[in-house]
């Protein structure tokens, strides 16, 4: 089992639309969660931080459930511009910590 | 602030060459890293450093070396490729290497082994 794993995708959705990206992830004691997004060939980029209140930025509200070990990221009235790819990212430990990345989500916003 | 660059943004390399793939960054971060990205994986850490001086090997270091003897910059060392390295490599900073950290990427290296 991949220590964090995300739907593949690709989601294909209508401009206006609301598209909802799940993670899991397997280690307990992971601490720190974060969205990432990445364009087509370039870096990633900070998308948004997860707090377990939860939070939101605009458009984009992550949230995070401890218990099921599960992290969510809601895009409300997709735009063109937020076709990409959008990674979850876990950083696992206090002292010496790990950071792992999943696979990412590629979503495709149309028209 | 130019942020962290990387140099070349694209090589093709023949098995057995060697290269050095470059990166810098100016925000006088501490902690370095390297990555590698292939195609509908997650990032690998390869290396990573805490400081000038000091460096680790990360889950995938094999086939590579590094060295850290400034803060700004974290060169990246093949020295037998192998087309298993066929990939984009990126690296990245932080400040103070704390998990609640952003880590900051350059643009990607990518890399193909004939």
């Amino acid at each position: 089992r991949k220590e964090v794993e995300q739907d593949p995708g690709p989601f294909n959705v209508p401009e206006g639309a609301t598209v909802a990206f799940n993670c899991t992830y397997s280690n307990s004691a992971s601490q720190s969660f974060f969205w990432y997004r990445q364009d087509c060939r370039k870096e990633p980029k900070l998308l948004m931080s997860v707090y377990s209140s939860g939070n939101e930025d605009g458009r984009f509200t992550a949230q995070l459930n401890r218990a099921s070990q599960y992290i969510s990221l809601l895009i409300r009235d997709s735009k063109l511009s937020d076709s990409a790819t959008y990674l979850c990212v876990v950083n696992v430990g206090t002292g010496g910590f790990k950071t792992i990345f999943g696979a990412g989500t590629r979503l495709f916003v149309k028209a | 602030n130019a942020g962290v660059t990387q140099t070349p943004k694209f090589r093709i390399l023949k098995i057995g060459q060697s290269m050095t793939l470059q990166c810098a960054q100016d925000m006088n971060h501490n902690y370095m890293y390297w990555y590698r990205q292939d195609p509908g994986m997650g990032l690998k850490l390869i290396y990573y450093s805490v400081g000038a001086g000091i460096t680790d090997k990360g889950e995938v270091p094999n086939g590579y070396n590094v060295s850290r003897s400034t803060t700004e910059d974290f060169p990246l060392r093949l020295e037998l490729a192998a087309p298993s390295q066929t990939s984009v490599y990126f690296c990245a900073s932080t400040d103070r290497g704390l998990p609640q950290e952003t880590q900051y990427f350059g643009p990607g290296t990518r890399l193909l082994v004939l």
